[in-house]
């Protein structure tokens, strides 16, 4: 189970915390990303943290979000800077997984997927 | 190209079949998932690796994968698969980037 937290109102140009709270499973095994969505619209991936701490994020909030975890909390963290109203949605936390299998060849091949998602927190960007 | 396309709205009658494409460069390397959202939930998968239902999810839904073409497949559906349906893969330039789909919204008449 995934639950994240910490969403709110907040000024154009302020900043926010957002927290993901793991359990369930061994949290330090797996990596986790940040999916928002926009009101009305699609899902969008913002940022993923490996299980040894290694981020990648989006284009879009590069420079100004930053992505932690706590393996000892079991949690997640996303600092939200500089904030614009196109920051405005719902964001998700979802559990990465890296799924092996043996396939022709005898070769390993990896399926990629979220399977567990956060019900998710809200971010109201307006002044 | 770094996007997955889906057409925006898809409508079916209850109890007969839909389907729903995703197209993109991308799919020619990478695996595709599928991933249902009702309104003001969070999603659930649906699908990963192209074809693969996890445990749980009714075997109405199946999905195909050839060339750059993503297929998720709803026979004969329900009331309660009424609902936003999102393709995703991974991003051919690094490892851990996602990108989805705009997402398809699936009507039952």
């Amino acid at each position: 189970q995934l639950v994240e937290s910490g969403g709110g109102l907040v000024q154009p140009g302020g900043s926010l915390r957002l927290s993901c709270a793991a359990s369930g499973f061994t949290f330090d095994n797996y990596t986790i990303s940040w999916v928002r969505q926009a009101p009305g619209e699609g899902l969008e991936w913002i940022s993923s943290i490996s299980s040894g701490g290694g981020v990648d994020y989006a284009d879009s909030v590069k420079g100004r979000f930053t992505t932690t975890r706590d393996n000892a909390r079991a949690s997640l963290f996303l600092q939200l800077n500089s904030l614009g109203v196109e920051d405005t949605g719902v964001y998700f936390c979802a559990r990465d997984v890296k799924h092996s299998w043996l396939g022709p060849g005898g070769y390993y091949y990896f399926y990629f997927y979220m399977d567990v998602w956060g019900k998710g927190t809200t971010i109201t960007v307006s002044s | 190209s770094s996007e997955l396309t889906q057409d925006p709205a898809v409508s079916v009658a209850l109890g007969q079949t839909a389907r729903i494409t995703c197209q993109g460069d991308r799919l020619r390397n990478y695996y595709t998932n599928w991933y249902q959202q009702r309104p003001g939930q969070a999603p659930v998968l649906l699908i990963y690796g192209d074809s693969n239902r996890p445990s749980g999810i009714p075997d109405r839904f199946s999905a195909s994968s050839t060339g750059n073409t993503a297929s998720l497949i709803i026979t004969g559906a329900q009331a309660e698969d009424e609902a936003d349906y999102y393709c995703n893969s991974r991003d051919s330039s690094a490892d851990h980037l996602w990108i989805f789909g705009g997402g398809t919204r699936v009507t039952v008449l």
